[in-house]
């Protein structure tokens, strides 16, 4: 069954504490995207990888990174997250080419206090 | 800027209304336009439209793209109750440019 498994789904942790969201995806997908999703913002797109070991950042990067050592694995990274990060996020998996965004993962609701 | 606008941002239907939402977009380069399905969880991919493929159905869903008037509609015929979601348009642009999400439009259905 094809798969975007997101771990954890529901995170509440405090400032300044480094975490990583993982993504993993049984697709054997080439691209990858990390998503956040704010009331009134809609969808922002944090990371984008085209394939392994190639990534780039989408329009909200600040404060994330990612790294792309495997095809099926696309963590998210916060290094000292703050509460301006407090928000649902999605990982997002596709062929490529026109409809990249085919599979979303199932969320995980981060609360940074 | 790219942009895309979605209307209207909200909306209650009664079972076995039709609905039509619109999806209007101002991109550089366009090259495909999705649309999605979000109830509580993730969005659920709907269909992808291109300058070749203007036009799907699936089932009471479907969906055209006008290239002219830079806007794609969505059409829900006979709505059931678990059609209230949310649905979402984003346009892809050229090259490795992330996608242009809407805001969404908030569908409720009611018996």
């Amino acid at each position: 069954e094809a798969q975007v498994t997101q771990n954890p789904r529901y995170l509440i942790t405090v400032t300044g504490k480094k975490l990583t969201v993982t993504c993993s995806q049984n697709m054997n997908h080439e691209y990858m995207s990390w998503y956040r999703q704010d009331p009134g913002l809609g969808l922002r797109q944090i990371y984008y990888s085209m394939n392994v070991e190639v990534t780039d950042k989408g329009d909200v990067p600040e404060g994330y990174k990612v790294s792309r050592k495997e095809k099926r694995n696309f963590p998210l990274i916060l290094e000292s997250p703050s509460p301006n990060q407090t928000s649902l996020y999605f990982c997002a998996t596709g062929q490529g080419g026109l409809g990249r965004e085919q599979y979303f993962g199932p969320g995980t609701r981060l609360t940074v206090t | 800027e790219d942009k895309v606008v979605q209307s209207p941002l909200s909306l209650v239907v009664h079972e076995g209304d039709t609905v039509t939402l619109n999806c209007s977009y101002e991109v550089t380069n366009f090259r495909s336009l999705l649309w999605y399905k979000q109830e509580k969880k993730a969005p659920t991919f709907l269909f992808m439209l291109t300058s070749s493929g203007i036009e799907k159905k699936s089932g009471r869903l479907s969906s055209i793209l006008d290239k002219k008037e830079l806007s794609s509609i969505l059409n829900i015929t006979a709505t059931q109750t678990g059609d209230s979601a949310i649905y979402l348009c984003a346009v892809l642009n050229s090259g490795n440019t992330p996608l242009v999400f809407g805001k969404g439009t908030r569908l409720s259905v009611i018996a």
